[in-house]
């Protein structure tokens, strides 16, 4: 079964430090999402993106965030200065889609960043 | 806004045990509903879902089935296997044809053999 792939899998990195996580969605899928996990907290929503641009977003994704999809395979988060607190669990997601029930999420393993 | 409430975990069972985890939400309209599990080391896969009022979903043995009345979505099985230790996490779509979903905080399950 097909799958989405993020890499990598655990990324540490300096406060004011930009980083680049990489997802490659499942091919045919149209929409791609970021979701994050705080430690203890729950998944949230991060950003939505169709047709090479961004279809929503949350308070959360501010201007340190963008997304870019480079090429016809991957889609990346960047966050440009990193904070303490953006240490987390950064989930890919793609669907088919639009999200309901004919559509699920499919998600990648997961990037953990942590910030020192 | 449109929330989804789990029970807390950790929860630790025997093998061949009934598990029971709770999920309410809130949400205006009429969201769709999901369990979304996560297994050790890789990421949230769809368990099971519903769309409307009364539906049943079930995959794996495992069963919510949505409750307008209650607003309640708790997942059931009957006799649960080590195999089935992992994180459960339910979930809403705010709408059909959703940008986003919602998710609750996880329940951790442990099963013992």
């Amino acid at each position: 079964e097909p799958e989405v792939t993020q890499t990598p899998s655990h990324q540490v990195t300096q406060m004011g430090q930009e980083v680049i996580l990489r997802c490659v969605p499942i091919s045919n899928h149209l929409y791609f999402y970021w979701y994050r996990q705080i430690l203890g907290q729950k998944v949230e929503f991060l950003v939505s993106f169709y047709n090479n641009e961004i279809s929503e977003k949350s308070e959360i994704f501010d201007d340190q965030f963008s997304v870019e999809r480079p090429d016809g395979s991957n889609f990346t988060l960047k966050i440009r200065s990193t904070k303490l607190e953006d240490s987390a669990m950064y989930f890919c997601a793609s669907s088919e889609w639009l999200v309901d029930s004919r559509s699920p999420l499919h998600f990648g393993n997961g990037t953990r960043l942590t910030v020192t | 806004g449109n929330s989804v409430t789990q029970m807390e975990g950790p929860v630790t069972l025997s093998e061949e045990a009934f598990l029971t985890i709770n999920c309410t939400y809130t949400a205006t309209g009429y969201p769709s509903l999901f369990w979304y599990v996560q297994y050790p080391g890789e990421g949230l896969q769809l368990l099971l879902k519903a769309t409307k009022a009364d539906d049943k979903g079930s995959n794996k043995g495992f069963e919510a089935t949505y409750r307008k009345e209650t607003t309640s979505f708790h997942l059931e099985k009957g006799s649960v296997q080590v195999s089935d230790s992992a994180v459960y996490f339910c979930a809403l779509s705010e709408v059909q044809g959703a940008q986003k979903l919602v998710f609750g905080q996880g329940t951790r399950l442990t099963i013992n053999p």
